[in-house]
């Protein structure tokens, strides 16, 4: 079974400049996850997504950043423009809902982008 | 507000010795707990969970956690580790079924040969 996948892997770009990441979440996922990653700290989330609809995105800074999932699968998540303050790994999870209760919730992560901003 | 306490930002041990790395979290109700590895430049992988049961966890690579709700506790143990061990390791709680994750700052564990 494929994992989360995430491209670009790393991604250099200069302030003020446009970035955009991907994310395709495990087959049959419902459930997806932006997390942001700060050098020394542990991820927190951007947004959540039960199939199209986001249903958390109360720590998306809504001014610069924007997301999508269309179709309920694939997603991608955009900086406009970007900050120095940006720079950090983008961390991309999906989970499942469904199944029995030991299989509740256990959320996969994708090896993440690593942005830096110049 | 939901979180979760990781004490110990490093842990230095040697190869072969055990090693304890510390969660605590706050709340006041129900909780699902959860241990994550990150190995340099890769995302987070599962090592345990605790859902509900036995509040002794066993998980992938030796390692396991016990849950104490008394402590709020859910401290992560290896009797023996490898230099392969060396890596981050992420407490993470949610309070609810389907609800968001919170995270620790994580603990770098350093296996010295």
């Amino acid at each position: 079974e494929a994992g989360v996948v995430q491209s670009p892997r790393y991604k250099i770009i200069e302030k003020k400049q446009p970035v955009a990441f991907w994310c395709n979440p495990i087959s049959g996922h419902n459930t997806l996850y932006w997390y942001r990653q700060n050098l020394g700290q542990g991820p927190e989330l951007l947004i959540r997504y039960e199939n199209e609809e986001a249903v958390d995105d109360s720590q998306l800074p809504k001014d610069r950043f924007s997301a999508e999932r269309l179709k309920g699968v694939d997603s991608t998540l955009k900086i406009q423009p970007a900050e120095l303050g940006d720079s950090a790994v983008y961390l991309c999870a999906s989970s499942s809902l469904a199944g029995s209760p030991g299989g509740t919730d256990t959320q996969y992560f994708g090896p993440g982008t690593r942005l830096t901003v110049l | 507000a939901q979180s979760v306490t990781q004490l110990d930002s490093q842990v230095p041990v040697f190869e072969e010795a055990p090693v304890e790395l510390r969660c605590n979290y706050s709340s006041s109700v129900s909780v699902y707990l959860f241990w994550y590895v990150q190995y340099p430049n890769q995302g987070l992988q599962l090592l345990l969970k605790y859902l509900s049961g036995s509040t002794l966890v066993k998980g992938i690579n030796g390692f396991e956690a016990e849950f104490n709700k008394s402590q709020t506790s859910f401290h992560l143990r290896k009797p023996s580790v490898h230099i392969s061990d060396t890596a981050e390791y992420f407490c993470a709680v949610t309070f609810s079924y389907g609800q968001n994750f919170v995270f620790g700052p994580g603990t770098r564990l350093s296996v010295l040969p």
